[in-house]
This record gives C-alpha cells, sequence and structure tokens, in this order.
C-alpha cells in the first residue's frame, strides 16, 4: 500500500547547527517529492521539491537527497534559525499522471538558541 | 509575491448544517485541489479539479462533498450536511499547468459541533 513516513517525530537543534529531516515511502512508482514547512496556524510552505529524475538538489540553506533504491527522502538545513522552528512534512506524487500528494506525518523541528 | 487566499479563516457550523468554504488561487493557476487535516494528523487529499471537472478524488470525498468554480477567480469546497468528524483545517492548493509544485492556502477551520 502508499505510504510515507518519518523516522523522527520531533527534532531540536541548536541554533546554528544542521538539521537533517527523513522520510521513508513505499510506492516506487513516485516520480515527485516535495517539502513542505508548516507553521502554528497556517498552510503548508513550499521549501524544495525534486523529481524521480534526480538524486540531489539544493536552495537556499536546504538540500532535498532522493535515494530510489532505499526509498528514502531527507532534508537537511543549514545554519539554522529560529525562524525554522516548524512542522515539517515530506509528500510525494504517486507517478505521472497522479494529481494527489501524499502527506508523511509530519516532524516537528525546535531550534534552540 | 502571489498567494492562495481562503475564507473565513474560522467556521462554526451545527451538525447537519451545510458549509462553504473558499478559495482564491493564484491567478494563472489552473489545477485546483482541497486537502484537509485533522488535528494533530497529516495533510490528506480530498480531490483536484482542472478543466471545470473534477480531475481526481479520495474516498473522503463522498457525495456530501462537492466542488466548483463559480467564476472566474474563486473555487469553493460545499459539504451538504456536516458530521462531527468533518471538524478539521481545510486547504485548499493551485498550480500551474506543466508543472508539479502545489502552493498552499492558509486553511479555514472547520469546527462542527
Amino acid at each position: 500500500g502508499e505510504s510515507v513516513g518519518l523516522h523522527l517525530p520531533t527534532l531540536s537543534v541548536q541554533e546554528g547547527d544542521n538539521s537533517i529531516i527523513n522520510c521513508a515511502y513505499s510506492n516506487s512508482a513516485s516520480d515527485y517529492f516535495i517539502w513542505y514547512k508548516q507553521e502554528s496556524g497556517k498552510g503548508p510552505q513550499f521549501i524544495i521539491d525534486i523529481r524521480s529524475n534526480m538524486d540531489k538538489r539544493q536552495g537556499q540553506r536546504v538540500t532535498v537527497l532522493l535515494n530510489k533504491t532505499v526509498k528514502h527522502l531527507s532534508l537537511q538545513i543549514a545554519a539554522t534559525q529560529p525562524g525554522d522552528s516548524a512542522v515539517y512534512f515530506c509528500a510525494f506524487r504517486e507517478g505521472q499522471g497522479a494529481q494527489k500528494l501524499v502527506f508523511g506525518q509530519g516532524t516537528r523541528l525546535t531550534i534552540n538558541p | 509575491e502571489p498567494e492562495v487566499t481562503q475564507t473565513p479563516s474560522h467556521q462554526v457550523t451545527q451538525m447537519g448544517q451545510e458549509v462553504i468554504l473558499r478559495c482564491v488561487p493564484i491567478s494563472n493557476h489552473l489545477y485546483f485541489y482541497w486537502y484537509r487535516q485533522i488535528l494533530g494528523q497529516k495533510v490528506e487529499f480530498l480531490v483536484s479539479f482542472y478543466n471545470n471537472e473534477i480531475s481526481e478524488k479520495s474516498e473522503i470525498f463522498d457525495d456530501q462533498f462537492s466542488v466548483e468554480r463559480p467564476d472566474g477567480s474563486n473555487f469553493t469546497l460545499k459539504i451538504r450536511s456536516t458530521k462531527l468528524e468533518d471538524s478539521a483545517m481545510y486547504f485548499c492548493a493551485s498550480k500551474i499547468v506543466r508543472t508539479d509544485t502545489q502552493y498552499f492556502g492558509p486553511g479555514t477551520r472547520l469546527t462542527v459541533l
């Protein structure tokens, strides 16, 4: 069946440190993956995405890594700031032509001053 | 920067009543979505809409739900007879044709009493 799971429901890091949030998926047909950040009371905010023909993509302070062999996705945030504190969701699309995104449970990231 | 907007931010209704949640997608976007998030749970897909018809829907989206694009800017979700279990955050999202990234609105919190 389809599923997206997160290894750690909570993660605390010191301000300035790097953080890594992990996500596992089960559907080998998944062709598109995306990370969203959700702050309290707000909607999911796009961070970065990656297609299945890539294994790494970098943005500003963020990097997404995709390992299709083990069906694993990770989000790396460099030099974390207090504003990075939020819940982070991975999501995937089940294949080309599919419209829906399947979301993971979410990881709460807390940046300690 | 263009954003998806949603109204109202919070809707309280009695069980059995009809509610309409409203969304204004980003202006040049042509794919529209509704997702919901029950408190403390992950975001779940409800329906996608393109070219004035439903393109995909989940098992959650039963006969009590309907969507409409009544004019060139609004996209609505109607729940005909609300149940207690419909209480959730409802998120609208939109995207451009031939791209993958779905952009989410801030959500409407629906409380069914």
